[in-house]
């Protein structure tokens, strides 16, 4: 089966400041996707940023970017130039290929200092 | 942009009462979707549903869980009996067709279901 690990529950970052939030997902599967979902405190979730397995360049939205390493199963969300608005809750979330199921890690809190 | 809206957002309901859980899906999707996040833990996958049937079911799945699209419109999730452990954020989702790639499900701002 899946799995998705978030090692750090809790992360903080100076505002205008870049953090890197850490996923790393098993799987033995050659074709996936993986998702970063934010959750603020009203609880949506909304996509940040989607990475095809089988596309090596990594993808960019804005000020949010990944560092996919395929081989190494890892998957981090770079945050560059913090923002208020982006302290939330950021879940790493993988999806086979075929089938329409996420499986989620259990999130990283990240608190944006002012 | 459009928005997948759940109704109620938050719920109580006493232990052993039925609830169905309410989503309206965005008007082009086709696949819809139900995932629940009890208090402080990971977002789990409950259940998805295509051309009016389940194609996909997690073990939280049981017998006590039910889904319909009843009027084309509105997505349910119903709980026949609920217990204490059904406590959680239910989040429904929903996507369209997208051809060879798949870019992810919108969600809807969830419900709170309090069982007492």
């Amino acid at each position: 089966a899946q799995t998705v690990t978030q090692s750090q529950p809790e992360m903080s970052v100076q505002e205008a400041e870049t953090v890197t939030l850490s996923c790393t997902y098993d799987t033995s599967e050659s074709d996936y996707y993986l998702f970063w979902y934010k959750q603020p405190p009203s609880r949506q979730m909304i996509l940040v940023i989607r990475q095809e397995a089988y596309k090596q360049q990594n993808a960019t939205e804005n000020r949010f970017s990944v560092n996919f390493q395929k081989a190494a199963k890892s998957f981090s969300l770079k945050i560059s130039d913090s923002q208020l608005g982006d302290a939330a809750m950021y879940f790493c979330a993988y999806k086979k290929s075929s089938g329409d199921k996420l499986t989620f890690g259990t999130g990283t809190r990240l608190a944006v200092r002012p | 942009e459009p928005e997948v809206t759940q109704t109620p957002s938050h719920q109580v309901t006493q232990m052993g009462q039925e609830v169905i859980l309410r989503c309206v899906p965005i008007s082009n999707h086709l696949y819809f979707y139900w995932y629940r996040q009890i208090l402080g833990q990971k977002v789990e996958f409950l259940v998805s549903f295509y051309n009016n049937e389940i194609s996909e079911k997690s073990e939280i799945f049981d017998d006590q869980f039910s889904v319909e699209r009843p009027d084309g419109s509105n997505f349910t999730l119903k709980i026949r009996s609920t217990k204490l452990e059904d406590s959680a954020m239910y989040f429904c989702a929903s996507r369209h067709r997208t051809g060879g790639s798949f870019y992810g499900y919108t969600f809807g701002s969830g419900t709170r279901l309090t069982v007492v």
